[in-house]
């Protein structure tokens, strides 16, 4: 079965722009999470998204949101870029959280 | 913030030699759970160990819990060169299976 798909892949941006990323979790996954990495700060929680909802948020400030849709699918959106994040974004799909998770490939998002 | 320390940051080994690491935590777990991730990209689910298990095996791996410890350990017995990676630790501290808490990685590089 197909995996977890990120696009972009790879993003440049310009500070102050903004940016959506994309995430299709497994088929049949109702949950999505994104995380952001960075080598100073490592992996971090961004938020994770059930249904549609947003069950949990981590601790980053509001430039950062997201969304799921109804067929699961899942976008991040960064606005008002600053150099700082600049990371790899990950996106997870689990079936259920105390099974594992099941990671895409990432965006690298780098802001100049 | 991260919720765990691995030890050590990096490891060096010869092809056939058995790699260890360790993970320490702060908070009461749900479970415990180990990634791989290769150069940048996304992380791969190795194996998952729940709060009332103390030992798990999945082929070359052994994962030990000791949680009044708040630590675990990941053995990889007769390395290979295609198991270079970084590994992580995460836990999922909140009990809800919602987040995981990354811990700061372990550098393995297996020399053939």
């Amino acid at each position: 079965k197909a995996g977890v798909t990120q696009t972009p892949r790879y993003l440049i941006k310009t500070r102050g722009q903004q940016v959506t990323l994309s995430c299709s979790p497994i088929s049949g996954h109702r949950s999505v999470s994104w995380y952001q990495q960075t080598p100073g700060q490592g992996l971090q929680f961004l938020f994770e998204y059930f249904s549609e909802t947003q069950r949990n948020k981590g601790n980053f400030p509001g430039r950062f949101s997201g969304r799921q849709f109804s067929n699961s699918r899942s976008e991040m959106n960064v606005s008002t870029l600053e150099l700082g994040d600049s990371a790899l974004y990950l996106c997870a799909s689990s079936l259920r959280g105390d099974y594992g998770y099941t990671f895409g490939s990432g965006t690298r998002l780098t802001v100049v | 913030s991260q919720q765990g320390e691995e030890d050590p940051q990096a490891l060096s080994i010869q092809e056939g030699e058995n790699a260890t690491m360790n993970c320490s935590y702060k908070t009461s777990i749900n479970n415990l759970q180990w990634y791989r991730q290769n150069s940048g990209r996304g992380l791969v689910h190795l194996i998952l160990i729940r709060s009332n298990e103390r030992e798990k095996h999945s082929g070359r791996l052994r994962v030990t819990l000791d949680t009044s410890k708040k630590s675990s350990s990941l053995l990889i017995t007769a390395s290979r060169a295609a198991d270079t990676a970084s590994y992580f630790c995460a836990t999922d501290p909140s009990g809800s299976a919602r987040q995981l808490t990354f811990g700061s990685g372990t550098q393995l590089t297996v020399l053939p």
